[in-house]
């Protein structure tokens, strides 16, 4: 059974730079949702996306943007990179249609260092 | 102020003791509460789901919910050296799906053989 997969897993951009990250469900999962996890704190939800549409956001700003696919994988693009946004990257996934479980299935995460 | 808090640690035990792990939240919507476990560069694991106030038991581990109080716990048994890792809580209302939670920001423990 496939889990989340992710990539790049290390990535270094420089300030003003535009960063895609890609994250595959685990098998069987149609929502996706992203998380930003700053060094000794907790994850921070960006977005989540379910019948390819963006159906929920923290507070982010607009530079902060994504796209499900047919597929059910999705894409998180940062545009004019901040060393602020040096960060893990999650993806999560889970099962609309199971339910408000809470339970959410995450990959490794993309390390992204803004220099 | 933060809408879940949880005690920073680090925490240090000898195997063998039993952890205590707490999280207090000041949103009366939460109605799911989980517990992840993450190790060093990896991606959150989740360890249990609790649903409304009560207890819950899987093997070593043991999540208790006291809604009135908005405090949670994880509880270790004989820990083993493996468990040494960063545990977040994390909480969900009833009226969102599974995709919006809301994190603590984490235990550290080490478990000394």
């Amino acid at each position: 059974d496939a889990g989340v997969t992710q990539s790049p897993t290390h990535l270094i951009k420089t300030r003003g730079q535009q960063v895609t990250l890609r994250c595959s469900p685990k098998s069987g999962h149609d929502t996706v949702s992203w998380y930003q996890q700053a060094l000794g704190q907790g994850p921070q939800f960006i977005f989540q996306y379910y019948e390819e549409e963006e159906r929920q956001r923290g507070n982010f700003p607009d530079r902060f943007s994504g796209h499900q696919f047919p597929n059910y994988s999705s894409e998180l693009n940062v545009n004019a990179l901040l060393l602020g946004d040096s960060a893990l990257y999650l993806c999560a996934s889970s099962l609309k249609g199971a339910g408000n479980t809470g339970e959410l299935f995450f990959g490794e995460g993309s390390r992204l260092t803004v220099l | 102020q933060k809408e879940v808090e949880q005690d920073p640690g680090p925490l240090s035990v000898p195997e063998g003791a039993i952890v205590s792990l707490n999280c207090t939240y000041s949103n009366s919507a939460f109605q799911y509460f989980m517990w992840y476990r993450q190790y060093s560069r990896k991606g959150p694991e989740l360890l249990m789901y609790t649903y409304s106030s009560g207890n819950k038991e899987d093997g070593r581990f043991t999540a208790q919910v006291d809604k009135s109080s908005k405090y949670i716990s994880l509880f270790i048994r004989d820990s083993q050296p493996s468990d040494s890792a960063t545990y977040l809580c994390a909480m969900t209302p009833l009226d969102t799906n599974a995709g919006k939670s809301t994190f603590g920001d984490g235990t550290t423990l080490t478990v000394k053989p």
